[in-house]
């Protein structure tokens, strides 16, 4: 079974320019979040999707938004970048299962370099 | 939310020494949860905690869901080269999951 996949895995961008990240979850899984990783902050939470709808939300500004497609794949899109913007940002699936919905399986993620 | 707390921030040991690391909350959860990141990679999880109580290992690993459900501890027997990297700790309740800061981990040959 093929993991989470994102793209691109390297990005650089300028400060104001907007940008968009990639995600396509393990098959069968429905639910996909997004975290910020950054050495400072660590692993802070984005955004979870689950059909189609945001199910919750971390504390980041509207600048960051997502959404995700009938087919579970999901986007992450980063607005007016600015330096702090640089960051390693992961995709997250959850199995369907009850018993291990609480198992999050992670992608490669993906390297923002904002200059 | 807040983070967990992570101890000890990194850790250098030497091969075939055992190694004990773990994660405190003042909130309680359902689920622990231990992943490892390599360098440029997502993390990869390595055991999953849903009881209070609980014990389980995989393969050189034993993970346990404290009793009063805020704290979690991992366990690496006979460490190898390959165990290097950084592990977090993470907790899960409804809709909210917290990560630990990690603990990065050295294994000298």
């Amino acid at each position: 079974k093929a993991g989470v996949t994102q793209t691109p895995r390297y990005l650089i961008k300028t400060r104001g320019q907007q940008v968009t990240l990639s995600c396509s979850p393990i098959s069968g899984h429905r639910s996909v979040s997004w975290y910020q990783q950054t050495p400072g902050q660590g692993l802070q939470f984005l955004f979870e999707y689950f059909s189609e709808t945001q199910r919750n939300k971390g504390n980041f500004p509207g600048r960051f938004s997502g959404r995700q497609f009938s087919n579970s794949r999901s986007e992450m899109n980063v607005s007016t970048l600015e330096l702090g913007d640089s960051a390693l940002y992961l995709c997250a699936s959850s199995p369907p299962t009850a018993a291990s919905y609480n198992e999050q399986f992670f992608g490669p993620g993906t390297r923002l370099t904002v200059l | 939310g807040q983070q967990l707390n992570q101890s000890p921030q990194s850790m250098f040991i030497q091969e075939g020494e055992d190694v004990s690391m773990n994660c405190t909350s003042s909130s309680i959860f359902n689920t622990w949860l231990w992943y490892k990141q390599d360098p440029g990679e997502g993390p990869v999880l390595l055991i999953a905690l849903y009881k209070a109580g609980e014990l389980t290992s995989n393969g050189r690993l034993t993970a346990q869901f404290g009793i009063t459900r805020k704290d979690s501890f991992l366990n690496i027997s006979a460490s190898i080269p390959s165990d290097v990297g950084i592990y977090f700790c993470a907790g899960h309740i409804g809709n909210d999951m917290r990560f630990g800061a990690g603990t990065r981990l050295t294994v000298k040959p």
